[in-house]
């Protein structure tokens, strides 16, 4: 069955530091990948998804490219912010309707002043 | 005005007893989700209404039973709680794409059910 591993947390940086969470799958075909952002205290918000490979999507400065290759969708962001700190989520359909994701269990990241 | 929203939002209750979770979309989506976030923060599907049909139960205990009242509502109703059904519940919607599938899924702000 599909699945999505996620590198474990919990991660902290500081402030404008680089940041990476790894995320591989195994699923079927060729899924559409995400990636969910949850704010404490808040229900998951779509950050960025790509649909096929080499695609990348980006969004508030975070970035994922879709790795057919190395089955990969890695979020990264060149500088975060304290309001960056978050779980972040990386999930897959393979159903092609969008209407069964996948997730993986989620990293948390916190980022100090 | 909050998209997707549940009530409530903490819900403490004792084992064995039968609780309701409702959702609601003002979004006009036309299928909505339920979601178990456990403990350790991951997050498994439990089903999917898409136009007040059931599409998706993800081996769910029948104790679960999602009830649909109309397009905008998906609400979760538990029978006899049982301690592992502690977790953070969330609904979600979203809006089909005209291709047979659907676009983002919006997610609510979460249910914590704590059973005693």
């Amino acid at each position: 069955g599909d699945s999505v591993t996620q590198m474990e947390g919990p991660v902290t940086l500081s402030e404008e530091a680089f940041l990476t969470i790894n995320c591989t799958y195994t699923a079927t075909g060729y899924p559409s990948l995400f990636w969910y952002v949850q704010y404490p205290g808040e229900g998951l918000q779509l950050l960025l998804k790509a649909t096929k490979a080499d695609d990348k999507g980006s969004n508030k400065g975070f970035e994922a490219t879709y790795r057919k290759e190395t089955t990969s969708f890695h979020l990264e962001k060149g500088s975060v912010q304290v309001s960056d700190s978050a779980v972040y989520f990386c999930a897959l359909d393979s159903s092609g309707s969008a209407r069964q994701l996948t997730f993986g269990s989620g990293t948390q990241l916190t980022v100090l002043p | 005005d909050t998209a997707v929203s549940q009530t409530p939002k903490y819900l403490v209750t004792q084992m064995g007893n039968d609780k309701s979770i409702k959702c609601e979309q003002n979004l006009g989506h036309d299928t909505m989700y339920w979601y178990k976030q456990d403990s350790k923060k991951f997050l498994k599907i439990m089903f999917s209404y898409n136009n007040k049909e059931l599409i998706i139960n993800e081996t769910v205990p029948n104790r679960f039973s999602p009830k649909s009242p109309d397009k905008a509502h998906l609400n979760l109703h538990i029978n006899s709680l049982e301690l592992g059904d502690s977790a953070v519940y969330f609904c979600a919607s979203s809006q089909d794409n005209g291709g047979g599938g659907t676009d983002t899924q919006y997610f609510g702000p979460g249910t914590r059910l704590t059973v005693l």
